[in-house]
């Protein structure tokens, strides 16, 4: 089984809906990540937790939330979803040394 | 604020060719500087992690340099392979912000 996974791989959604994207892991890092791609910008952080009360925005948290519901899961919401939201969303775990351990990826299209 | 660069965009070499690929960053304060390698529509995976205090890493036909001083990291591939094409991205670490170069994109050519 994936250390770091995503749920679900792909969503296609309306301007306005809310959306939640999901992420588990099993390799018992506190800290964990959200980020997404952009076609030419590489990946942007979008929050941080660091554990389940510790919660930090990053570069572009404008637009998203984040639920910390257990070690093992960090979630990431978009309460309204606009066009340019759609992207590559990444999850990605931490360890002591700082190396970053990442999921498979959500695909998001807004339409 | 920290700025990642990566040149060049993209490369295109032939097997069996040696090349380097490259990383700078404005802000010499890194905690780490991290390689991935990303398949189209795939996650990053982790190919070598450089602590602040180290000047490189090898693993395998890679071998990442760091010089802090001047913002810069290589990632040397040896004897490249068609199966090392993908995109290769930099990341550093600073005080829990995390910032990535765009990618190089490299195709290795039979």
């Amino acid at each position: 089984d994936a250390d770091v996974t995503q749920t679900p791989r792909n969503r296609i959604t309306k301007t306005g809906k809310r959306i939640m994207l999901e992420c588990s892991q099993t390799k018992g890092h506190d800290r964990m990540y959200w980020y997404r791609q952009d076609p030419g910008l590489g990946l942007r952080l979008i929050y941080y937790s660091f554990d389940v009360k510790d919660i930090n925005k990053g570069e572009i948290s404008d637009g998203y939330s984040v639920s910390r519901q257990a070690q093992a899961k960090f979630s990431l919401s978009l309460e309204s979803a606009i066009p340019n939201q759609t992207a590559l969303y990444f999850c990605a775990t931490v360890d002591r040394m700082d190396e970053q351990f990442f999921g498979p990826g959500t695909r998001l299209t807004v339409l | 604020k920290q700025e990642v660069t990566q040149i060049p965009a993209a490369l295109s070499v032939p097997e069996g060719e040696n090349l380097v690929l490259n990383c700078s960053f404005t802000d010499s304060a890194i905690y780490n500087l991290q390689w991935f390698r990303q398949d189209p529509g795939k996650g990053l995976t982790s190919l070598l992690l450089i602590q602040s205090s180290q000047r490189e890493q090898t693993s395998g036909r890679l071998n990442a340099s760091l010089d802090k001083s001047s913002g810069r990291s290589t990632l040397y591939i040896a004897a490249s392979q068609p199966g090392d094409s993908a995109t290769y991205l930099c990341a550093v670490s600073n005080n829990n912000d995390m910032r990535f170069g765009a990618g190089t994109r490299l195709t290795v050519k039979p």
